[in-house]
Formats: C-alpha cells, structure tokens, sequence
C-alpha cells in the first residue's frame, strides 16, 4: 500500500460535462501520474507531474488536464467529456530510486 | 524506450514453476527490464525489475540472457492467486513511471 486514495471510485457523467478525478498520496511522493487503461489499447500515460505546478504530458494528453497545487493532490480533469474518455482511470506514483510504479485502485469512468 | 513481445496467455498448473518468457531484442544498454502484474480490476502491482544481473525477491525471479535480448520472469511456486496479466516492460532509468505497456501475458493457474 502506497498510501494513494483516488476519487471518485465509479462515476457516470453525460456528454459534455466536465469531470474531475482526484489523486491522493500521503507519502510526500514527487513524481505522480495518470494513466487510462482501456480494452485492446491497455494501459496509457495521460499525463504525469514531478513536483508541485510541474507537469508534462503523457502518450494520450488530448482532452484531458491536470493540476497539482500540493504535493500530495494530483488532479486529472476532463473539460468537456466524450464517450471515447469511457475508461478506467489509473493514479500511480513511484517511490524511492528505482522507478517502481505503485497503482492506485482505480476510478472507472463511463460517459453516456 | 524498447518494445517488448510476450505470449498471450499462458497455463500454470497449482505449485508448478511458472517461467514467463520476454523478448526484448532492441533494448538499449542502460534501459531496465520491469515486471508488474495486474490481477483482475485492480491496479497493476510491481514484481521485479533488473538491469543484467539475475534478480530474486520475495515474489519472483527475473533471469536476463547475456546479450539482454531476452528474460524469464519465473513464479517459483504458482498459487490461484498468481492468476492475472503480467507486463514486461523496459524503460531507461530517466524514463520512471512513464511506461510502456503492452498487451501481457494472461497467466492462468489451475488447480
């Protein structure tokens, strides 16, 4: 456990809405992410942060915008969301100096 | 960052040695070979990871040939549990967390 809590768990939104998912770690990590994992295409970075107000992003940023304020939040926020932003959302951070990705539990999204 | 080619899926018999094979022929010098699994709807947990050395923890052992083209992730003792989606990936060390990851090898253990 890598002390990371996403929110919401599961969501149903229309078309159109904005939506914004929360990442949160209590481990002070640096680095945290977002990735989308989706049938036939699995898992893909969206986008990634290595430290406050520092981000970048990832293989599939289009759509989608993050923040990060504190260290400890990581905000992924779909502006206006679209039926192909049905997925599962993924937070991870890496702990220590090997690289190793910690998961969070996910957030399932599904827009009508 | 180098790609990787696993089989699809593969069977395991309960309490059996399951030895998951890697291709990764184009890897570069200083890229790692990582190991997560995921197990169904959870988030994909990390096994193992290593740069040329054989490496063994308290999950599995990782047996990387000396060219690197290629490694073995091996479960010493398959349990039910083991049952899921692993991912062999390879990533420079600069490259942390933002990996690549392919289909997997769906492993199944039976009974």
């Amino acid at each position: 456990d890598a002390g990371i809590t996403q929110s919401p768990r599961h969501k149903v939104t229309e078309t159109g809405t904005p939506v914004t998912l929360r990442c949160h770690q209590t481990e002070n990590h640096r680095y945290m992410y977002w990735y989308r994992q989706d049938p036939g295409h699995g898992l893909r970075l969206i986008h990634y942060s290595y430290g406050v107000k520092d981000t970048d992003k990832g293989e599939v940023s289009d759509g989608y915008s993050v923040s990060r304020s504190k260290t400890e939040d990581f905000l992924l926020t779909l502006e206006s969301a679209t039926s192909s932003q049905t997925s599962v959302y993924f937070c991870a951070i890496t702990r220590g100096g090997t690289g190793e990705l910690f998961f969070g539990e996910g957030s399932r999204l599904t827009v009508l | 960052d180098a790609k990787t080619t696993q089989p699809t899926s593969m069977d395991c018999a309960e309490g059996r040695a399951a030895n998951l094979p890697c291709n990764h022929s184009t890897i570069s010098g200083n890229e790692y070979v990582y190991w997560y699994r995921q197990i169904h709807s959870q988030g994909p947990q990390y096994i193992i990871h290593g740069l040329k050395n054989n490496e063994t923890n308290e999950m599995a052992s990782l047996i990387i040939t000396e060219d690197r083209k290629s490694s073995t992730l091996i479960l010493p003792h398959a349990t039910l549990r083991d049952t899921a989606v692993y991912y062999c990936i390879v990533s420079f060390s600069d490259s942390w967390g933002k990996f690549q990851f392919g289909a997997g090898t769906q492993v199944v253990v039976t009974p």
